[in-house]
């Protein structure tokens, strides 16, 4: 049972736009949630994370929004870039326990 | 947060046969989790390793085919064994849980011939 539903399965922007994926989970015990980028042939790297005590977080032109009562969390990349073309993970985690990964997010960025 | 040494970072294995893969981490960690993600998909758990216990397995994996070994707090080793093509992924170990979030290493990239 996928704990952690992720969409769009892809997505194309054009440089200059918006992105922005959405994850969906069900366990409220959950306390972690973080968004990991991957480029291929390279393992997933943190990209930005959050914990249940706050509703958005915003590093450079990565957000993340959480909305506790809905059980949803959303990545936003604002002004994409074609660098920004990579596979996109959401997850969520109990205190002390590995991490459930959505199915992931196939971002385009176009020039 | 924790370092962790992958190894190795790539092999071309025939059929049949055994790799193990280990892990390093620069601090003393009490769990260390092992992930398969196979072409194209996403990370999937295979096992939760901690020192001096069974590691405790996913529903889908078993000890026969994925043996993990976790001697001390710093260490641990995930065999895939009697390889088939099926098998060819990226693995992964991880560790972390708490506050400062979770630490990958680098990945093993698996080719079975």
């Amino acid at each position: 049972q996928q704990q952690v539903k992720q969409s769009p399965q892809s997505l194309i922007v054009q440089k200059g736009g918006i992105s922005i994926i959405n994850c969906a989970y069900e366990n409220t015990a959950f306390d972690y949630f973080p968004w990991y980028q991957q480029f291929p042939g390279k393992g997933p790297a943190l990209l930005i994370a959050i914990r249940p005590d706050v509703s958005e977080k915003k590093e450079g032109r990565f957000t993340i929004s959480f909305n506790k009562s809905a059980k949803q969390f959303s990545l936003h990349i604002m002004d994409s870039q074609p660098g920004d073309s990579a596979t996109y993970f959401c997850a969520a985690s109990l205190p002390g326990y590995a991490l459930n990964f959505g199915k992931g997010t196939s971002l385009l960025v176009t020039p | 947060s924790a370092v962790i040494s992958q190894k190795p970072s790539r092999d071309i294995c025939q059929r049949g046969t055994s790799l193990t893969i280990q892990c390093q981490v620069d601090s003393q960690v009490t769990m260390m989790f092992w992930y398969r993600q196979q072409p194209g998909q996403s990370l999937t758990l295979i096992a939760t390793a901690n020192q001096g216990s069974e590691a405790t397995y996913e529903s889908g994996f078993v000890i026969d085919k994925f043996p993990i070994s976790r001697p001390n707090l710093t260490f641990s080793t995930l065999t895939v064994s009697n390889m088939s093509p099926e098998d060819s992924s990226i693995y992964l170990c991880s560790v972390g849980g708490g506050r400062l979030g979770y630490t990958f290493g680098s990945g093993t990239r698996l080719t079975v011939v």
